[in-house]
């Protein structure tokens, strides 16, 4: 299955490091999320991008830095993160935006470390 | 704000038994709930959901009930495989908007 595919699957970083996650959707879609998933945590939605322009930025720090050059790629910007910023990233497309039988398809994710 | 609540957050049960997970929802203007599935290192799936105009979907082996009064909708599985064992998400929409509430999450194992 490679509706949405996500690199690097894991990922270690030093706090001064600068990185990049990276997801791509081959469903035609038109709406990408950013998602964090934490250990005992519901899932956190960060960023929405919608026909290419950024409609959520859900008071997520500056040190994450989404970009969305086409509908059908994502990058998350990763610079002078901390520790707790360890988590599984969840990039994940819709066709549409809307919460009503609007079905999310996500990615595997990519593990982040911060060290 | 909005949250939703899942019970429990494991669960163990033998081959062949039934498993039920809980949600509860606090908005009561919500009426869309898919629940996910994911496997160990795997991606979230989409595996049932449910509209607020029907109290009950049944798909093979899997089903989830909605109780629009009490705001619960729940998700149950029979005849458990070990192949069943996951971590299954429950959501809630927030209608008008894009948004989903999602719960914390139900570690379900399988036992053979």
């Amino acid at each position: 299955e490679t509706g949405v595919t996500q690199t690097p699957r894991h990922l270690v970083m030093g706090m001064t490091n600068k990185k990049s996650l990276k997801c791509e959707q081959h469903l035609g879609h038109n709406a990408m999320y950013w998602y964090k998933q934490s250990a005992k945590k519901p899932l956190e939605l960060m960023f929405v991008y919608s026909l290419e322009e950024r409609v959520e930025n859900n008071s997520v720090p500056s040190r994450f830095s989404p970009e969305c050059p086409n509908s059908s790629h994502l990058f998350l910007h990763l610079h002078t993160l901390q520790p707790e910023d360890s988590a599984l990233y969840l990039c994940a497309s819709s066709q549409d935006l809307g919460s009503f039988g609007n079905t999310i398809y996500f990615g595997e994710g990519s593990w982040l470390t911060v060290v | 704000g909005e949250n939703v609540e899942q019970h429990p957050s494991t669960l163990s049960v033998q081959e062949g038994d039934s498993a039920v997970i809980k949600c509860t929802y606090s908005d009561s203007a919500s009426n869309y709930f898919p629940w996910y599935k994911q496997e160990l290192g795997k991606r979230p799936q989409l595996i049932i959901d449910i509209r607020s105009n029907v109290g009950e979907k049944k798909d093979q082996r899997i089903a989830v009930t909605l109780n629009k009064t009490a705001k619960h909708f729940s998700l149950h599985i029979t005849e458990t495989q070990p192949e069943d064992s996951a971590v299954y998400f429950c959501a809630a929409n927030r209608p008008g908007t894009y948004k989903y509430i999602f719960g914390t999450g139900t570690r379900l194992k399988v036992l053979a």
